[in-house]
């Protein structure tokens, strides 16, 4: 099974808050999971990614959670901007050059 | 570096029309692909190349033709166009080993509209 599921559809959250957001996939060779950060007009840019050696890569205010056992990972926010109002974008691959994303989670970080 | 390009960023068709929307990078980069990005249906691959000569289909290839002559371009073509194609295009391409996946450094889009 190739999809990657990504919840919730859209996201508000007070500024300072966390948001997550959650992505489950169901082939147990994907062995890289970035996310992608996309700015309204703007193509996607890679925001951080994890390999299922490690549970848990933080980059500045970025968290990425993996749990290799429920095929499940999930990015947190910390401390969350208006600037971080963007869509995100899960996406898993087996390197077999096919990345596959979810269907992206549009964030509003409320002033 | 540029980066990846894509022109134009707007275009207008009629159904039946064809064009190309073109890709270019400047990176040296070997993989390069094409996306289309649709209202909650997320990023979905139309096809993709490896190399120079090689290319290959993905996720939703049907009414969309392209070709690799050169490692820098990667153009896509649609042949005769239908209002389901009305989609946002992004061109991506990135670094390649066998069985390793790199960062894809997407294009700025091409909005695409069939009337």
């Amino acid at each position: 099974q190739q999809q990657v599921k990504q919840s919730p559809q859209s996201l508000i959250v007070q500024k300072g808050g966390i948001p997550i957001i959650n992505c489950a996939y169901e082939n147990t060779a994907f062995d890289y999971f970035p996310w992608y950060q996309q700015f309204p007009g703007k193509g996607p840019a890679l925001l951080i990614a994890i390999r299922p050696d490690v549970s848990e890569k933080k980059e500045g205010r970025f968290t990425i959670s993996f749990n290799k056992s429920a095929k499940q990972f999930s990015l947190h926010i910390m401390d969350s901007q208006p600037g971080d109002s963007a869509t995100y974008f899960c996406a898993a691959s087996n390197g077999d050059d096919k990345i596959i994303f979810g269907k992206g989670t549009r964030l509003h970080i409320l002033p | 570096n540029a980066g990846v390009t894509q022109t134009p960023k707007f275009q207008v068709l009629k159904t039946g029309q064809s064009m190309t929307l073109q890709c270019a990078q400047d990176m040296n980069h070997e993989y390069m692909s094409w996306y289309r990005q649709d209202p909650g249906m997320g990023l979905r691959l139309i096809h993709y190349s490896v190399g120079a000569g090689i290319t290959d289909q993905g996720e939703v290839p049907n009414g969309y033709n392209v070709s690799r002559s050169t490692t820098e371009d990667f153009p896509l073509r649609l042949l005769s166009a239908a209002p389901s194609q009305t989609s946002v295009y992004f061109c991506a391409s990135s670094a390649r080993s066998t069985g390793i996946t790199y960062e894809q450094y997407f294009g700025p889009g091409t909005r695409l509209t069939v009337t």
